[in-house]
This record gives structure tokens, C-alpha cells and sequence, in this order.
């Protein structure tokens, strides 16, 4: 699975939209780019997840550049209980038959801080 | 909606004894995952299993034994406790072990080992 660098933290007031960054240059094309979020003593929450087009549900909007080397996931009005550790997981997207297993493989993330 | 429940929530276990955490899900999923996640390290995959009846390991599944006995259930046994297992474990799940599918994650159990 390639590698994704995220800056790590940001701040963002609340009643903003908060744009988080994630880098994955060296993304393959069959390679899906996942965002999770884990707030303070819960467990991983999914959010979203995309290929090469744009996505959007109730959660958040996920941004992916034409190159998709960098992406970029949007909280359009973010919350106090936003606050979290949100983590971008680039991962390939076939299925595994035999063996293995789909592990997450979740890198550092980055903590978010919305302040009131 | 329950999801998946894990249990104990936490726990403080001395050296030598054995535990089993438990983690049921009410979601039908095939697969189903132990993870650990301790400062610095992140989460790592202890056991898995992609269907009831099978299991696999992980990355770092010394120590730990797992059983796939139906669907709902996927109890971690830790069979003599060591310090270095302290830890939160994160059971989680998914419709089937591919990689499109979304991973569910229970709340957590925190395991202090002494």
C-alpha cells in the first residue's frame, strides 16, 4: 500500500470548514484513499473513501487532485465534536481470496483541534 | 443500533493469569479483526478472520489465540499475560475481507497488565 504523509495538527474554528491535506504521492492506480477518524478514547470511525472523482456524504467531502498524488478531506462546518485524529489510508482495491487479510494499515494522522 | 460490542471496557489483569475479551457484532459481517493500538505505534492487526470457521494472523499475533466459532463472534484469549500486552484492543468488522469494504470498529477494551 503506498505511503501517505498528513500534517500533524491543525486548528480550525468552530462553525468553519476544516480542510485537512494528505499526501500519497506515490498512489497506484488501482488504489483506494480512505479517511478515518478516531476521537479521544473511541474507537476508528470511517468517513469516506474514493478513487479519482470527487466524494461526498453526510460526513464530509473528499477532494482527490487530476494527478491523484494528494487529496483532500472537507468537514464544511466543523463541530467541538470534531475534534480527532484523522487519518488518510491509501489501500489497494482488489479483493483478497486467499490468505491475507484487509488489515488498515493507519499511519499518524492528524490531530484536529476545533476550538469553540 | 449496537454494531459491535466489545467487553470487558477495561481491565486491570496480573501477569500469568489468562483473559479473553470478547467482541460480538449484530451486523452479519464475514470478517472480523483484533487490532492493538499503543502510543507512538499506532494500530496493528493481531488476528483476523475473513468467514466463520477460519482464522489468520496478523502482525503481531505471539500471545494471542482467537476462535470463529459463528459469525457474531470473535473472542481474543490472551493465555498467560505478559506487561508488554498492555494495551487497547479494538475488535472491528466488515461485510467481507475486501478492501472496499468499510471497517467497523467497537469502542475498545483497555487492558493493563502488571
Amino acid at each position: 500500500d503506498a505511503k501517505t504523509t498528513q500534517p500533524t495538527s491543525m486548528d480550525c474554528a468552530e462553525g468553519r470548514a476544516a480542510n485537512l491535506p494528505c499526501n500519497h504521492s506515490t498512489i497506484s492506480g488501482n488504489e483506494y484513499v480512505y479517511w478515518y477518524r478516531q476521537i479521544h478514547s473511541q474507537g476508528p470511525q470511517y468517513i469516506i473513501h474514493g478513487l479519482k472523482n470527487n466524494e461526498t456524504n453526510e460526513m464530509a467531502s473528499l477532494i482527490i487532485t487530476e494527478d491523484r498524488k494528494s487529496s483532500t478531506l472537507i468537514l464544511p462546518h466543523a463541530t467541538l465534536r470534531d475534534t480527532a485524529v484523522y487519518y488518510c489510508i491509501v489501500r489497494v482495491a482488489h479483493y483478497i481470496t486467499q490468505g491475507g487479510s484487509e488489515k488498515l494499515v493507519f499511519g499518524k494522522g492528524t490531530k484536529l483541534t476545533v476550538n469553540p | 443500533t449496537a454494531g459491535i460490542t466489545q467487553a470487558p471496557t477495561s481491565q486491570i489483569l496480573a501477569a500469568g493469569r489468562s483473559m479473553t475479551l470478547r467482541c460480538t457484532q449484530d451486523m452479519r459481517h464475514n470478517a472480523m479483526y483484533w487490532y492493538r493500538q499503543d502510543l507512538g505505534l499506532g494500530l496493528r492487526l493481531i488476528h483476523y478472520s475473513n468467514t466463520a470457521g477460519t482464522t489468520g494472523k496478523g502482525e503481531v499475533p505471539d500471545g494471542y489465540s482467537v476462535s470463529r466459532a459463528n459469525t457474531d463472534d470473535f473472542p481474543l484469549t490472551l493465555a498467560s499475560a505478559v506487561p508488554s500486552q498492555t494495551s487497547v484492543y479494538f475488535c472491528a468488522s466488515s461485510p467481507q475481507s475486501g478492501s472496499r469494504d468499510i471497517q467497523y470498529f467497537g469502542a475498545g477494551t483497555r487492558l493493563s497488565v502488571l
